[in-house]
């Protein structure tokens, strides 16, 4: 059973970079996309971006040249780095592993990530 | 890109159907058959349920059911059971400028 877990520090400062890691255990990353969404607190989902095993990516416009998405087949992991971050940042940030991006086959639990000083 | 607008919340007894639409514009959910369903309890991974308008994934229910008319998607949950109280959220392929977007998540509440 393919399982994924969001982990990186839980408490960014205002301006600073964000940064997690997705770790996929029971399943290869290769041939699969890993995107990232995140959902603040009383909202919806946001999508944020998706990362081929081969390295091409797609951002969402309203974070593109904040947001930077890289991947490590030979650990099985893919990474978020959010910079210039913000209250408004302040969000669970989930990873999800998808054949095809239009479906998020697979979910981590979410990580809380607080952007406070 | 404005999120998809669902209802904020929906609600029945055991046994009943409900339906939880997903509205989005001509750029979205009208032009893509690439509309998918997510259930997500809180401090759990979100499951997809529905995939391409339509389909259903291995192991899921045949109570869940997908549909779409215009810029309009929809869930329906038939026989609702106790342990279908949860959020739902739809998303949806958007085109090659914005790429993906999410509903606004609908509360399911079983009465």
């Amino acid at each position: 059973q393919v399982q994924l877990q969001e982990s990186g520090p839980g408490l960014v400062k205002p301006s600073e970079t964000l940064s997690l890691t997705c770790s996929v255990s029971g399943g290869s990353i290769n041939n699969y996309y890993g995107s990232w969404i995140r959902q603040p607190p009383g909202k919806g989902l946001e999508w944020i971006g998706y990362i081929y095993y081969t390295g091409s990516t797609n951002y969402n416009p309203s974070l593109k040249g904040r947001v930077t998405l890289s991947v490590d087949t030979s650990r099985n992991q893919f990474s978020l780095r959010l910079n210039s971050v913000s209250a408004a940042d302040t969000a669970v940030y989930y990873c999800a592993r998808a054949f095809s991006p239009e479906r998020l086959e697979n979910w981590g639990q979410g990580s809380l990530v607080t952007v406070s000083s | 890109q404005s999120a998809l607008t669902q209802p904020r919340s929906v609600s029945g007894s055991p046994g009943q159907s409900v339906t939880i639409s997903c509205t989005g514009t001509s750029s979205d959910v009208g032009r893509y058959n690439y509309v998918s369903w997510y259930q997500h309890y809180p401090g759990k991974a979100p499951k997809l349920i529905i995939y391409d308008v339509t389909k259903r994934p291995s192991g899921v229910p045949d109570r869940f059911s997908g549909s779409k008319s215009g810029n309009t998607a929809s869930l329906t949950i038939s026989g609702l059971q106790a342990e279908d109280e949860a959020d739902y959220s739809c998303y949806s392929y958007a085109g090659s400028y914005t790429f993906y977007v999410f509903g606004t998540g609908t509360k399911v509440t079983v009465l």
